[in-house]
C-alpha cells in the first residue's frame, strides 16, 4: 500500500516558471524525502525534511512540511529543461525500516 | 568513487523461470534495500539487508529472496516468475549510521521483462 500520494499526477510548464508538487501521507512520520527519477532510471535523492522541521531549502528547491495536515510540497524555482523528470515523495512510518512511496508527479518543462 | 551498480541492466525471462539480480553498494555503505517499480508507479519495498541478514521485508511473497555477502554486495532472487513480476528492480544503499529510513543512493536498476 502507498503511504504518500503526489499531486498533480502530471505537470507541464514553460521553462523559467516555478513548479509546485504536493505530497500527502496517512500516518505519523519521522521524516519525508523527495527524489527525482529521469525516464525510468535510478532515483536521485533531493532533500530530506524531518518531522520537527517546517521548511528546507536546497539550491532551487524548497520543501515545506505540514504535519498537522500530513502534507508536504516541493517547489522548484526557475525551472530548466533538465528538471523534466518524475518526482516522488517517500515517507517512513514509526518504528519501521522501510520507506513508503507515492506514485509520483511527472514534470515536463517545455523550452 | 563508484556509486551503486546493478547488473544486468536488462533481461527477458519466461514465466516459471528464475532470475538473479545483483547489486554492489556505494563505497562505504553497509545496508542494501531492494525495490520493485512497476511502470508508472512508485517503488515498492521488497526487503533490506544489513550485516548479511534480512532486517525488514515488505509485502512480497517468498518467491522473492535475497542475500548479502560479507563485502556488502547483494543479490535478489525471484523464483517461478509471473508476468506481473515484470518491472524495474532498484537497489539502494545507505551509509553506516544513517537512520533506517534516511537518504538512499540508488542504482540505475535492472529492467526485467517476463514473457
Amino acid at each position: 500500500s502507498q503511504q504518500g500520494e503526489e499531486d498533480p499526477q502530471a505537470l507541464s510548464i514553460q521553462e523559467g516558471e516555478n513548479a509546485t508538487m504536493n505530497c500527502s501521507y496517512k500516518t505519523s512520520i519521522n521524516n519525508l524525502q523527495w527524489y527525482r527519477q529521469n525516464s525510468g532510471r535510478g532515483l536521485v535523492h533531493l532533500i530530506l525534511i524531518r518531522s520537527n522541521e517546517r521548511e528546507k531549502h536546497s539550491g532551487r528547491l524548497r520543501v515545506t512540511l505540514d504535519t498537522s495536515k500530513k502534507s508536504s510540497s516541493l517547489l522548484i524555482t526557475a525551472s530548466r529543461a533538465a528538471d523534466t523528470a518524475s518526482y516522488f515523495c517517500a515517507t517512513d512510518m514509526d518504528s519501521n525500516y522501510q520507506l513508503i512511496w507515492g506514485a509520483g508527479t511527472k514534470l515536463i518543462i517545455k523550452p | 568513487d563508484a556509486g551503486v551498480t546493478q547488473s544486468p541492466t536488462h533481461l527477458i525471462k519466461t514465466r516459471g523461470q528464475q532470475v538473479t539480480l545483483r547489486c554492489s553498494p556505494k563505497s562505504g555503505h553497509d545496508t542494501v534495500s531492494w525495490y520493485q517499480q512497476a511502470l508508472g508507479q512508485g517503488p515498492q519495498f521488497i526487503f533490506q539487508y544489513y550485516e548479511e541478514e534480512e532486517r525488514q521485508r515488505g509485502n512480497f511473497p517468498d518467491r522473492f529472496s535475497g542475500h548479502q555477502f560479507p563485502n556488502y554486495s547483494s543479490e535478489l532472487n525471484v523464483n517461478a516468475l509471473l508476468l506481473g513480476d515484470s518491472a524495474l528492480y532498484l537497489c539502494a544503499s545507505s551509509s553506516p549510521g544513517t537512520s533506517f529510513t534516511g537518504e538512499l543512493f540508488f542504482g540505475e536498476g535492472s529492467r526485467l521483462t517476463v514473457l
